[in-house]
């Protein structure tokens, strides 16, 4: 079965650094695009990041673009966000998702909480 | 970007009621990259309608969507209990790769 699973979240102050982490497996993991989606509290969907199967391929949201930066290891099925200069309009839940060939993200994570707050 | 308007951003529905919502986008979108996701409070997003119409793997054949350019619905043609939930509209068509404000949909 299809899992992905994120951890890396919790309590951050303003301004300072995170690095997400999402963990797939049931699947060739380097075969697939991946995609970040957060929601804050009592909020909608908003789309963060996406990374092409090989990495060639990168876009942001711009409200995280120059501050978030989206990666993945391949041989570790493992795909990353790391997140700098992090504001409080930054918390949210944070999903990853994986994106199926004809472009809809068909298995999401049970998602990480991230907190900025001092 | 493309903005995804979703409407009404509440409603209610009695059982057995027929029921609609709307995604309009800012510009036209192809119909292959227009997706609906069902969520549920607590739970991750699921893929509930992919390029307009098809149903993903599970969803009741109650559900069906349309639409094209920029005019998209859900519509639920008998609602049950278990329909209660968000759905979100989402594109594909252009990074960035916007998601609507989503419908609640609540029972009556």
């Amino acid at each position: 079965d299809v899992q992905l699973v994120e951890s890396g979240g919790g309590l951050v102050q303003p301004g300072g650094s995170r690095k997400l982490s999402c963990a797939a497996s049931g699947f060739t993991f380097s075969s697939f695009g991946m995609h970040w989606v957060r929601q804050a509290p009592e909020k909608g969907l908003e789309w963060v990041a996406y990374i092409s199967s090989g990495s060639s391929t990168i876009y942001y949201a711009d409200t995280v673009k120059g501050r978030f930066t989206i990666s993945r290891d391949n041989p570790k099925n493992t795909l990353f966000l790391q997140m700098t200069s992090l504001r409080s309009e930054d918390t949210a839940m944070y999903y990853c998702a994986r994106e199926d060939y004809s472009y809809y993200f068909d298995y999401w994570g049970q998602g990480t909480t991230l907190t900025v707050s001092s | 970007q493309i903005v995804l308007t979703q409407s009404p951003a509440i409603m209610s529905a009695s059982l057995g009621e027929r029921v609609t919502m709307t995604c309009t986008a800012s510009s036209s979108v192809s119909s292959s990259y227009l997706h609906w996701y069902q969520q549920k409070p607590g739970s991750s997003p699921k893929l509930w309608i992919y390029s307009t119409s098809n149903l993903a793997s599970g969803v009741p054949a109650r559900f069906s969507g349309s639409g094209s350019g920029t005019s998209y619905s859900l519509t639920i043609s008998s609602m049950e209990a278990e329909d209660a939930a968000t759905y979100y509209c989402h594109q594909y068509h252009r990074s960035p790769f916007t998601f609507g404000s989503g419908t609640k949909l609540e029972i009556k």
